[in-house]
């Protein structure tokens, strides 16, 4: 079975910061891909960055990387330059590579960014 | 852009009524998701297919839900007979997935359908 733990229900952080969310996740599974979303107050999933877990360097996607610790199966999202449409929903998910292909999401970190 | 188109995006109906959400994945994809999103439960699965097969629908109530794809451009999520616990967000999304691995293909959303039922 899969777990994806984000232990920050709520995060603030000043414009043009940087800012981290946590995200620690469990599996037995030898591949798997790990995902962050962003979901704004209108509700759309937007998919931000993919880290793969045979992947050797960190996965960066313009203002968002992506900080993977395999030993600790951590993927932290590090969100640079914060602005304020960077205010949302963030949830991070994991999918195996074998088996079963559905995403299992986190409970998600609502950031706020504040001028 | 490419995107999932889910229709309706607001549904208010009362307790009792068939409700029937649809969803066109994206051309190409040969998965597709039905996710429900919660303010208890956070965002479950809820049935999966891949190539129009039903692969995974453990966490649908088999007793009022029914998911299918009658063709590849359409997937459909029926609950009959609706009850108020049903009220929540559902998203459909389509993906991509390989043989041998997934790569780094993610999954799309569509906007979602915010289902009420009173």
């Amino acid at each position: 079975a899969q777990k994806i733990t984000q232990t920050q229900p709520g995060m603030f952080v000043q414009e043009k910061e940087a800012v981290t969310l946590d995200c620690t996740y469990d599996t037995s599974d030898p591949s798997y891909g790990l995902f962050w979303y962003k979901q704004p107050s209108s509700g759309e999933m937007i998919f931000l960055i993919y880290q793969g877990s045979y992947d050797q360097q960190n996965a960066t996607e313009g203002r968002y990387s992506l900080n993977f610790q395999k030993a600790r199966k951590s993927a932290n999202l590090v969100i640079s330059a914060s602005q304020l449409g960077d205010s949302a929903m963030y949830f991070c998910a994991m999918r195996s590579d074998t088996g079963r292909r559905a995403l299992t999401f986190g409970s998600g970190t609502r950031l706020q960014v504040q001028p | 852009d490419a995107r999932v188109t889910q229709t309706p995006r607001h549904k208010v109906t009362e307790m009792g009524q068939e409700v029937t959400m649809r969803c066109q994945p994206i051309l190409g994809h040969n998965t597709v998701f039905w996710y429900r999103q919660t303010m208890m439960q956070g965002l479950e699965l809820l049935a999966y297919f891949r190539n129009r097969a039903p692969l995974d629908d453990s966490g649908m109530p088999k007793d009022r839900f029914s998911a299918e794809m009658p063709d590849a451009t359409l997937a459909t999520l029926k609950i009959q007979p609706s009850e108020p616990r049903d009220s929540a967000v559902y998203f459909c999304a389509s993906g991509l997935v390989l043989s041998r691995g997934s790569g780094n293909q993610p999954q799309h959303f569509g906007d979602g359908t915010r289902l009420s039922i009173l």
